[in-house]
This record gives C-alpha cells, sequence and structure tokens, in this order.
C-alpha cells in the first residue's frame, strides 16, 4: 500500500539556521503531496503542496518540490524562526482519495 | 473563514462507557474523515464518507466504533465501550469531492482520555 517515510526526529535548531526534513514515498499511480503542521494541542494545518512532478509548493518561507523520480518531496526552509518549532507531517493523496502520512518530524527552534 | 468544527474539545472517559464525537465539515465539502493520532505518531485513517456513504472503514475496530454521517452533512464518532488504548486525538477533516488535487481541512481535534 501507499505510505510516507520522514526522517525521525526531534530536529533541534538556532533560529535563523537552514531547516531540511526529508520525506520520501511510496504510492501507486500518481499522487498528490503535502506537507502539513501541527501545533501543540491542535489539529494539521496545510502548509504547502505539489500535485505534479517538479512543481514546488511554498508558503511562509518554506518550499518543497515533487521529485517523481526519487519519489521525495523534501521540506526546506532557509532561515527557521522560534515561531516555526511544531510537528511537521508529510502526506500523500492518491487515487483511493485517502491521505496517508508520515510519522511527523519534531522541530525545536532556540533563540 | 470557513472550518471544520469538533467537539469537545477535551473528553475523560472512564473504561467501558461509551464516548460519542461530533463532527461539522466544512460547507460543501462531500468528503469526510476520522483519523485517529496516537501521541507521536501520525494520523491513521478509521473512516472516510463520501456525502453520507462509507467510502473505507477498514481500518474501523467495528466492534467498538461506530461512525456516522446521515444526511451527508456533519458526522458522529462512537465508541462502545471504551478501552485504555482508544486514548489518543481524534480528527475530522473535509475535503471537496472528486478532485484528488486538493487538500484536506482539519480540525482541532478531540483529546480522549480513557482512565
Amino acid at each position: 500500500g501507499d505510505s510516507v517515510t520522514q526522517m525521525e526526529g526531534p530536529v533541534t535548531l538556532s533560529e535563523e539556521a537552514f531547516l531540511t526534513i526529508n520525506c520520501t514515498y511510496t504510492a501507486t499511480g500518481y499522487p498528490s503531496l503535502f506537507w502539513y503542521v501541527q501545533y501543540p494541542g491542535e489539529g494539521l494545518q496545510l502548509l504547502l503542496k505539489a500535485t505534479k512532478a517538479d512543481d514546488k509548493g511554498s508558503n511562509k518561507g518554506f518550499e518543497a518540490t515533487y521529485r517523481k523520480e526519487t519519489t521525495s518531496f523534501h521540506l526546506e526552509k532557509g532561515s527557521v524562526q522560534v515561531s516555526d518549532s511544531a510537528v511537521y507531517f508529510c502526506a500523500l493523496r492518491a487515487g483511493g482519495q485517502n491521505f496517508v502520512f508520515g510519522p511527523g518530524t519534531r522541530l525545536s527552534v532556540l533563540p | 473563514e470557513a472550518e471544520v468544527a469538533q467537539s469537545p474539545r477535551y473528553k475523560i472517559t472512564e473504561k467501558s462507557q461509551a464516548v460519542a464525537f461530533w463532527c461539522d465539515p466544512i460547507s460543501g465539502h462531500a468528503t469526510l474523515y476520522w483519523y485517529r493520532q496516537i501521541l507521536g505518531q501520525g494520523p491513521e485513517l478509521l473512516v472516510q464518507f463520501q456525502d453520507e456513504s462509507v467510502v473505507d472503514d477498514s481500518q474501523l475496530p467495528k466492534d467498538r466504533f461506530s461512525a456516522e454521517r446521515l444526511k451527508g452533512v456533519d458526522s458522529t464518532l462512537k465508541i462502545q465501550p471504551a478501552e485504555l488504548g482508544d486514548s489518543a486525538m481524534y480528527l475530522c477533516a473535509s475535503s471537496r469531492m472528486g478532485a484528488t488535487l486538493t487538500e484536506a481541512f482539519f480540525g482541532q481535534g478531540t483529546r480522549l482520555t480513557v482512565v
């Protein structure tokens, strides 16, 4: 079945550091790819998405590029802030229309 | 801005008791999902509705869990009897029908603690 793999956390960075969170997927068909963010005690919020190969999703300084050849969708940000501390989930949506999530990566940004 | 509404936000119940969660999706969203998220893990699908019909409930523990979406609008998820292992966040989400490219919108979730 479809699956998503993310780098293990937690990730701890200093403010203004560069962030990369790796995400790879396995899917039958041609999925759409998403990054969601979850703050403590809250539901998931969409951060960005990409729907076809080589698409780049971007929002709030975060970016991710849909790489079909490597089945990857890595999340990057050039300069993180303390307010970016949260759990980040990579997800895919394929033909079954269900969303399949990775295990999440906890990010802590220190001032 | 339209939101997915869930209630209650928090629920504490004793094991063997019944508990119910409610979800009101964004207006016009035909697809509704219930996910369970265990602390420190990603959400896992319990049930997916298309309008009032169940599309996927393969991971729903049907001996104790039930879900309905009468009239294809709001939905209720019930657990009876609750077990200690049911302690988790229960998330409701909705999305537009027939569009695999669109995102799901999530509610704030119900945090269930079974004691």
